[in-house]
């Protein structure tokens, strides 16, 4: 049971937009930034999205992120073939002591 | 550019341990925390603790808590985890990476643990 929720997947036709919600509470998600990360099996993950809404550079504009209080949201419009893969966010979790980094159980993307 | 490099793959018997390696380059060693994250075959991210290289001190996560340590040798700008009492639901791929507390940025390459009798 992941401390973060995800819908396990969605899909979208190429062009298309897709959007990925990431839901936790007020000891995590409204405290502190959330990061996305991609990962395409077999591979490890890699930052897709930082603090919230920030693009490492070499990701492209046609992924965007957003937070509103507890909830966070992943944005990729333009959909490709390429981005077929699964989705986590993470963030801090300040609910023990000490904190610890939690993650989403992950989302696949499918482009149909 | 920043290198997370990880020591290769372990087999293991259930009760032994296994100790991996992650050596980092590219950028000033003492200025990030490493994570420690695996991954069960088919299963999504589980993050097993963190380690601060400036001072070595860790922290965690409590499903882990007396069964691993996290450490590092500043002279070879590595990080070190080590998983004792290897249960066979430890089969797993676990990936180092470079963050802050609050965030993780790069990943090593992964290592796979199996566990089998």
């Amino acid at each position: 049971q992941s401390v973060l929720t995800q819908p396990p997947s969605v899909s979208a036709a190429p062009g298309q937009k897709v959007t990925i919600s990431c839901s936790g509470g007020s000891s995590n998600i409204a405290k502190n930034y959330v990061s996305w990360y991609f990962q395409v099996p077999g591979t490890a993950p890699k930052l897709l999205i930082y603090d919230d809404n920030k693009r490492p550079s070499g990701i492209p504009d046609r992924f965007s992120g957003s937070k509103s209080g507890t909830s966070a949201t992943l944005g990729i419009t333009g959909l490709q073939t390429g981005d077929e893969a699964a989705y986590y966010c993470g963030t801090w979790d300040a609910s023990l002591s000490g904190g610890r980094w939690v993650f989403g159980g992950g989302t696949k993307v499918t482009v149909l | 550019q920043v290198q997370l490099v990880q020591s290769g793959a372990e087999l293991e018997k259930p009760g032994a341990s296994v100790k991996i390696s992650c050596r980092a380059s590219g950028y000033p060693f003492i200025d990030y925390y490493v994570h420690w994250v695996r991954q069960a075959p088919g299963q999504g991210l589980e993050w097993l603790g963190i380690i601060n290289p400036a001072d070595g001190r860790s922290n965690y996560a409590q499903d882990f808590q007396g069964r691993v340590a996290m450490t590092r040798d500043t002279s070879t700008t590595t990080v070190y985890m080590e998983l004792n009492r290897l249960r066979f639901e430890d089969t797993a791929t676990y990936y180092c990476a470079r963050g802050q507390p609050g965030v993780i940025l790069d990943w090593g390459q992964g290592t796979q643990v199996t566990v089998s009798s």
